[in-house]
């Protein structure tokens, strides 16, 4: 199994960002996907997930109106789009696919290499 | 919100046993997660399900969680195993994934 991630995005205040993940190796459909952030120096922190078997989305609060994970299950691709962007996003975002198929508290299993997104003016 | 508290750091000599600490409210009724991260690469999971190894995980990682606190122990720790290191449930309440503030482990 293998997540491939877009590549690195510069971005002004106030902007939105979309950060693609593409899956292969494995049967896409049966799985979720989450994405998970680090700010520099910083530790892990939970954004939302898809689970492309059903199309149930989950945010966290603290991104739930400026975020949004959609799926194009047909090219086994997730992405991840986020709004209104603040210097404090300047983050490396990761994508992780769910351990064990249609298993919504599943470990993550596999990661992305990660997306640098900056943002500044 | 569910909250994980994990040490900041934790430091050990090479051949001896380092315990990574995982706290949380009843944690001991929910399934800990655990992912080791080095520098510039993404995260690993190293122990899943309280305590269940991946493939290619040495045994020298185990994982346990009884209570109000889950451990990561490594035992007869190695230079390489100097790196983050991150715990990490499912809140069945409120269907999120929550991680703990991450123990950097030193290897001295």
């Amino acid at each position: 199994a293998q997540l491939v991630q877009s590549g690195a995005e510069v971005k002004k205040p106030g902007a939105s960002v979309k950060v693609s993940c593409e899956g292969s190796g494995f049967t896409f459909g049966n799985y979720g996907f989450n994405w998970v952030r680090q700010a520099p120096g910083q530790g892990l922190e939970w954004m939302g997930r898809i689970t492309v078997y059903n199309g149930n989305t989950r945010y966290a609060q603290k991104f739930h109106d400026r975020i949004t994970v959609t799926t194009d299950a047909s090219r086994n691709v997730v992405h991840m789009e986020l709004r209104s962007l603040k210097s404090e996003d300047t983050a490396m975002y990761f994508c992780a696919r769910d351990g064990t198929q249609y298993d919504s508290g599943s470990y993550l299993g596999y990661w992305g290499q990660g997306t640098l997104v900056t943002v500044s003016s | 919100s569910y909250v994980l508290t994990q040490p900041p750091s934790v430091s050990v000599a090479p051949g001896q046993t380092a315990r990574i600490t995982c706290g949380g409210d009843n944690i001991g009724g929910k399934s800990v997660h655990w992912y080791q991260q080095k520098p510039g690469q993404a995260p690993v999971v190293v122990v899943y399900d309280d305590s269940d190894r991946p493939e290619g995980i040495p045994e020298r990682l185990s994982g346990s969680n009884s209570g109000n606190t889950a451990t990561l122990t490594i035992s007869r720790v190695e230079a390489g195993d100097e790196a983050d290191y991150y715990c990490q449930v499912w809140d069945r309440g409120t269907d999120h994934y929550v991680f703990g503030s991450g123990t950097k482990v030193t290897v001295l």
